[in-house]
């Protein structure tokens, strides 16, 4: 299975409300990143969270991050429509000197206007 | 300029044909990264490239080249690809390589299609 698993899949909600999605690895990390793609087009950095931190914010953006359960999630809150997009998450690891970077399956938010 | 372009937007290619794809960045950023993303499935890494020098091939079959002619600029040249190569190459960049500090930035993409 995938360094970074992401779920839900998919969500989809309300204007207004707030979104959840959760992040798991299996390996430990050196930090963990955040990203919105809109669709097909590039990547947009979110939140980068070091593995010795446990919560930081961004404007409407929440991460948390729990290396003990391997696990980390992205709060959106009072949602838009403009914040429909695909959230990755992807880590960082080392390995005796050897980096890999990871993105998780992904989630795909569909905020509803 | 905290951006990061990518030519051409859109390719489509034959499978004897021989093209490239661009990248130029211009934030003084020393670790450049191409990355494949197929429909609805998360970025993989191709190649990572730092201080000009190829650092990282994640095992890319030959028919994808990279070349780094200097700090700004990142190719992919494409020869003899398959059908199932077809798909959103990205282009990143970051200050440095990995080190657990750098955000990459990344490249809209170049959406390949190969018939």
């Amino acid at each position: 299975s995938q360094q970074g698993e992401e779920d839900p899949q998919a969500l989809s909600i309300q204007e207004g409300e707030n979104a959840t999605m959760n992040c798991s690895y299996k390996t430990s990390i050196n930090n963990l990143q955040w990203y919105r793609q809109n669709s097909g087009r590039g990547l947009v950095h979110l939140i980068l969270i070091r593995s010795n931190e446990r919560e930081k914010h961004s404007g409407r953006l929440r991460v948390t991050l729990d290396t003990s359960k391997k696990s980390s999630s992205l709060l959106i809150t009072a949602s838009r429509a403009a914040d429909t997009a695909s959230y990755f998450c992807a880590t960082e690891t080392s390995t005796s000197g050897t980096y890999k970077y990871i993105f998780g399956t992904g989630t795909r938010l569909k905020v509803l206007a | 300029d905290t951006e990061v372009t990518q030519t051409p937007k859109h390719l489509v290619m034959g499978m004897t044909n021989k093209k490239s794809l661009k990248c130029e960045q211009h934030m003084g950023h020393r670790a450049m990264y191409w990355y494949k993303q197929k429909a609805k499935k998360p970025p993989e890494l191709m190649f990572v490239y730092s201080y000009e020098k190829l650092s990282i091939n994640e095992s890319v079959p030959s028919r994808f080249s990279p070349e780094c002619p200097n700090s700004s600029l990142l190719n992919l040249h494409l020869h003899a690809l398959q059908p199932e190569d077809s798909a959103l190459y990205l282009c990143a960049s970051s200050q440095d390589e990995w080190r657990g500090y750098n955000e990459q930035f990344f490249g809209p993409g170049t959406r390949l299609t190969v018939l």
